[in-house]
């Protein structure tokens, strides 16, 4: 199975803080990656497909990018509404997996 | 509006049964891959099975291989986990979920899963 190291596993920012969070895969996925957010007692929301795709509605401060191993989630100015969990998912192959996730947090 | 309803949940015995159902609309479900995924409170989101539209493909993460079965009915637009010899560790929330691939990917509400004595 494809391992996922998703980092950090929280932060603390402010609102207009530029965000970035790393997906690392123990092999190539070429851009089989999604990024989701996740608030309390939801269902995770896909903000991006395809490892740079933005999800139709979801505002235009996120952006994914890389390919093959190393991902990156960038929230470019936080917003109140953006403080959640956020996970990497790999969906290349059989067994799609998770990142550990991370919190981001009110500084 | 894309919809995905799951039910069937519940509260159950270890060694127990459960059913999940989830009912689909607004989109073609009959040409749609579909997922199951579970999430234990506090935990990230796990995979637990794959099915390809037409049921040729089926796929299953290890813990639950030989005890879940994952169908469809694309008549019904329906999408189903059979479960059983039901463990604590299967406790969580159940989600049905959308191709990760598509460009939508569709999420449900989720129905929660309690196997306990």
């Amino acid at each position: 199975d494809i391992q996922m190291t998703q980092s950090p596993s929280s932060l603390s920012a402010s609102v207009g803080d530029r965000v970035t969070i790393t997906c690392r895969t123990s092999q190539g996925i070429r851009n089989d990656l999604g990024w989701y957010q996740q608030k309390p007692g939801k269902a995770p929301k896909r903000l991006i497909y395809g490892a740079s795709s933005l999800q139709s509605g979801v505002p235009s401060r996120f952006s994914g990018s890389g390919s093959g191993t190393e991902f990156t989630l960038t929230i470019s100015s936080l917003q109140p509404e953006d403080f959640a969990t956020y996970y990497c998912l790999q969906y290349n192959g059989y067994s799609p997996t998770f990142g550990q996730g991370t919190k981001v947090e009110a500084k | 509006e894309v919809q995905l309803v799951e039910s069937g949940g519940g509260l159950v015995k270890p060694g127990g049964s459960l059913r999940l159902s989830c009912a689909a609309s607004g989109f073609t479900f009959s040409t749609s891959n579909m997922n199951w995924v579970r999430q234990t409170p506090g935990k990230g989101p796990e995979w637990v099975s794959y099915i390809s539209s037409t049921s040729s493909y089926i796929y299953y993460t290890d813990s639950v291989k030989g005890r879940f079965t994952i169908s469809r009915d694309n008549v019904k637009d329906s999408l189903f986990l059979q479960m059983n010899s039901l463990r604590a560790e299967d406790t969580a929330v159940y989600y049905c979920v959308g191709d990760f691939g598509s460009s939508t990917n569709p999420w449900g509400k989720g129905t929660t899963v309690t196997v306990s004595s």
